[in-house]
């Protein structure tokens, strides 16, 4: 089954840099696109960034575009998320998620299909 | 990029049915068949419930239904249940392709 396993989280001071790394299995990850979606503590989830199967469209949120990043490497089935200038409103618990799923040679897509367990980012001084 | 919009809580008995509102814009909502919902329990991950506004994934119940008008979805759960009790997230698909997600909903059973 589907298994999506965060790492790279931790306690960042303001302006500084995290990598986040998603580590896919138990599906063809070249062919899905991927997710980035935060949850601030006691808040509700906020989609940060999503991108292409095969790395060539990437979209993000306002609230992060230009200082996060997000790639892939589909020969090691990672997502990551570089995220750069790092604000203390940017603490938050991530977790990436597949985006849709292919059934009967139909895909149906845009909707967050398989979700990791999110690995949490605190920045503070 | 507004979240879109949701009732902070609903509540409802064993056995009654409920409906939670997403209300959007035509950027987005209105735009695409590709709003879904979500079910998170304290402490857990997000699950699927419904995508491209009626349909559920396969496991889960047929309790809960997706339907949408205009800029508006709604999610049904019927004859619920003590184990429904948790937060609800509608996301919607938007015309300049990205997601954005509403800011949930509490759903307290009596």
């Amino acid at each position: 089954q589907v298994q999506l396993v965060e790492s790279g989280g931790g306690v960042v001071q303001p302006g500084r840099s995290l990598r986040l790394s998603c580590a896919a299995s138990g599906f063809i990850f070249s062919r899905y696109g991927m997710h980035w979606v935060r949850q601030a503590p006691g808040k509700g989830l906020e989609w940060v960034a999503l991108i292409s199967y095969d790395g060539s469209n990437k979209n993000y949120a306002d609230s992060v575009k230009g200082r996060f990043t997000i790639s892939r490497d589909n020969s090691k089935n990672t997502l990551y998320l570089q995220m750069n200038s790092l604000r203390p409103d940017d603490t938050a618990v991530y977790n990436c998620a597949k985006d849709g799923f292919c059934s009967g040679g139909t895909c149906y897509p845009h909707h967050f299909d398989s979700w990791g367990q999110g690995t949490l980012v605190t920045v503070s001084s | 990029q507004s979240a879109l919009t949701q009732p902070a809580s609903v509540s409802g008995s064993p056995g009654q049915s409920i409906t939670i509102s997403c209300t959007g814009t035509s950027s987005d909502v209105g735009y695409y068949n590709y709003v879904s919902w979500y079910q998170q329990h304290p402490g857990k991950a997000p699950k699927l419930l419904i995508y491209e506004v009626t349909n559920r994934p396969s496991g889960v119940s047929n309790r809960f239904s997706g339907s949408k008008s205009g800029n508006t979805a709604s999610l049904t759960i019927s004859g619920l249940q003590a184990e429904d009790e948790a937060d609800y997230y509608c996301s919607s698909y938007t015309s300049s392709s990205t997601s954005v997600f509403g800011g949930g909903t509490k759903l307290t059973v009596l």
